[in-house]
């Protein structure tokens, strides 16, 4: 099946400071991305869609400016936390759906910690 | 895309089925029934879908009722390594767009699976 990869598996990163975390779709262009946050003992949370060469589209509730998401190829996107705080402290997971089977799928997730 | 209706958990013992319900009253005749299961600290991972038929893979069967309004995910022989969340989805597989709606998660049921 897709594969999709997650960079870093896990990141610590003090208050304050901005964090990136890569997506990429190895074995299939994605034109259409997602990226999903889930706290502790909660469900996945879409936060926002990005095609390929366009803006993402955000999921209410979800400031643009802080998450900066980025989907410059077919087989990339990066979200960026920008001055994270420790309530941004989650689990990110990325979609990515393939434009020949229709289909989403998801990588391994981030562990983001702010302290 | 309609809303689904999960139990938050279940118990099955080791090498008995695990038959996981959901029900999905306003289903649209065009949206497809999708099971997600997300073990600890993952990404999420595909195991089916069906629009109206009963279908079967590797991983689980699925049993849609003549209505679509209710399914069930069965796991014939359940092992220690199917404890996850199960997340039933419906969605769009292909709008009028040509392209699938994005997939919208629930609380889902949580299934231990026990010696």
């Amino acid at each position: 099946g897709a594969v999709v990869s997650q960079h870093p598996s896990r990141v610590i990163c003090k208050s304050g400071t901005s964090v990136k975390i890569e997506c990429r779709s190895l074995d299939f262009q994605a034109t259409t991305m997602f990226w999903y946050r889930q706290f502790p003992k909660q469900s996945l949370m879409l936060m926002a869609t990005s095609n390929e060469g366009s803006k993402a589209t955000y999921e209410q509730g979800v400031e643009k400016d802080k998450f900066l998401i980025n989907h410059a190829s077919l087989t990339l996107s990066t979200l960026t936390v920008t001055s994270a705080h420790p309530e941004d402290s989650s689990f990110y997971i990325c979609s990515a759906r393939s434009g020949s089977d229709n289909e989403q799928y998801f990588g391994p997730g981030t562990r983001l910690t702010v302290t | 895309d309609a809303k689904t209706t999960q139990p938050p958990s279940m118990d099955c013992a080791e090498g008995r089925a695990a038959n996981l319900p959901c029900n999905h009253s306003t289903i649209s005749g065009n949206e497809y029934v999708y099971w997600y299961r997300q073990i600890h600290s993952q990404g999420p991972q595909y195991i089916i879908h069906g629009l109206k038929n009963n279908e079967t893979n590797e991983m689980a069967s699925l049993i849609i009722t003549e209505d679509r309004k209710s399914s069930t995910l069965i796991l014939p022989h359940a092992t220690l390594r199917d404890t996850a969340v199960y997340y039933c989805i419906v969605r769009v597989a292909r709008g009028n767009t040509g392209t699938a709606s994005k997939l919208t998660f629930g609380t889902g049921t949580r299934l231990q699976v026990t010696l």
